[in-house]
């Protein structure tokens, strides 16, 4: 089946260091995108990719950062992770994003804990 | 801006009962209106959607229509079961928005035996 692919689904980093989620997709969808979610909160979208083009949005931090190097992967690189950044990161793919009606497909997560 | 409003949980039922969870939506223009689920320790997965005034979503016995005139997707269900329990986001996406989809708060359903 396709689908889109989140490793790894938990992760533990320390307190200021660098740490990377990667994310796959099978989909062959143009469109990439992480979200971070709190608590059962909405999710909230940090940046997107359409095809090779980042878009970032307004309050996403600086210390969150993102590559894709080709179609099919993406990553999520934190630069120095603080307590308030532990949370679940939810990478998500849509097939053009410029119709409006194409749904998001998500991973499963990943987990990240700040100690 | 665009904004999805839905109702506070936690929403607890007994098995069979009927479900409705309120979603209301602020957006200019014409949005598509979808439901997303997310089960425990899960991404989301979209459960319906639809894409103009009067459609109505189905999908595992859960149904949702576009009401323009009350800017409204009510998600139904008419007999609900324990595995239903999850928490179920209202979302859109608009072209005024650039069609980055806006999540509600979500809403979380516990389903008793």
């Amino acid at each position: 089946d396709a689908m889109v692919i989140q490793n790894p689904r938990y992760q533990v980093t320390q307190f200021g260091k660098p740490v990377t989620l990667s994310c796959s997709q099978t989909l062959n969808h143009n469109v990439m995108y992480w979200y971070q979610q709190k608590s059962s909160q909405a999710p909230k979208l940090l940046f997107h990719y359409y095809d090779k083009d980042f878009n970032n949005e307004a309050d996403t931090p600086d210390n969150f950062q993102s590559r894709r190097p080709n179609t099919s992967f993406c990553f999520l690189d934190i630069r120095s992770p603080g307590l308030g950044d532990a949370a679940m990161y939810l990478c998500a793919t849509s097939r053009d994003g410029g119709q409006g009606d194409s749904p998001l497909h998500f991973g499963n997560g990943t987990r990240l804990t700040v100690t | 801006g665009n904004s999805v409003t839905q109702m506070e949980g936690p929403v607890t039922l007994s098995e069979e009962a009927f479900l409705t969870i309120n979603c209301t939506y602020t957006a200019t223009g014409y949005p598509s209106l979808f439901w997303y689920v997310q089960y425990p320790g899960e991404g989301l997965q979209l459960l319906l959607k639809a894409t103009k005034a009067d459609d109505k979503g189905s999908n595992k016995g859960f149904e949702a229509t576009y009401r323009k005139e009350t800017t409204s997707f009510h998600l139904e269900k008419g007999s609900v079961q324990v595995s239903d329990s999850a928490v179920y986001f209202c979302a859109l996406s608009a072209l005024a928005g650039g069609f980055k989809t806006i999540f509600g708060a979500g809403t979380r359903l516990f389903v008793k035996a």
